[in-house]
């Protein structure tokens, strides 16, 4: 166990909505970053925080915005859902480089 | 930006055998190399990590190789055993600053033959 956890487990939405996953970082860690993981592929980087800023981004597109808390938790939003955001989203807290995951947050766009 | 290829996609070994998945990258400046073992329904756990002034890593019954020259790094795993079965993912950052943005390779499967 990580100690990164990870809310909801599942969540199932329908095409245009919008959808708000949570994740609380290990003890003493103060970068969460998240991905996205497809079926059958490796996760893709979808953006960082350090210290409640936004500290890297990779490619994909405003709609996907985030937030991190004083206590360094950390969400993901997800506006205006599209069939293909179905997918894993994981997070992974850090404190020196090494990222530990979360079990991640099951989406199904329908 | 980063590319990781990751080779092969499924891998079956017979218990007690070693298996080797080797990845290439593309960025040079990448010094950071982690793999990671993702089970059915579970988020990737880290089994081991290089960095880049270092040739080897060994932790147990697995090790890690980077030739930083020709920007490939591999997994060994020996005497394998039916719970070494899962997706192993390699990954390679920069590892600047606070940035250590993971480019993942695209996994390979792993299945250990009782």
């Amino acid at each position: 166990e990580t100690g990164v956890t990870q809310s909801p487990t599942h969540l199932i939405k329908t095409r245009g909505q919008q959808v708000t996953l949570r994740c609380s970082s290990q003890s003493g860690h103060n970068t969460v970053s998240w991905y996205q993981q497809a079926l059958g592929q490796g996760p893709q980087f979808i953006f960082q925080y350090y210290r409640e800023e936004e500290n890297g981004r990779g490619n994909f597109p405003p709609r996907f915005s985030g937030l991190q808390f004083p206590n360094y938790s950390s969400e993901l939003n997800v506006n205006a859902l599209e069939l293909d955001d179905s997918a894993l989203y994981l997070c992974a807290s850090s404190s020196v480089g090494t990222q530990y995951f979360g079990p991640g947050t099951r989406l199904t766009v329908l | 930006g980063e590319n990781v290829e990751q080779h092969p996609s499924t891998l079956s070994v017979q218990e007690g055998d070693s298996a080797v998945i080797k990845c290439t990258y593309s960025d040079s400046a990448s010094n950071y190399f982690p793999w990671y073992k993702q089970e059915l329904g579970k988020g990737p756990q880290l089994i081991i990590d290089i960095r880049s002034n270092v040739g080897e890593k060994k932790d147990q019954r697995i090790a890690v190789t980077l030739n930083k020259t020709a920007k490939h790094f591999s997994l060994h795993i020996t005497e394998t055993q039916p719970e070494d079965s899962a997706v192993y993912f390699c990954a390679a950052s920069r590892g600047e600053s606070n940035d250590y943005k993971l480019s993942f390779g695209a996994g390979t499967t792993v299945t250990v033959r009782a």
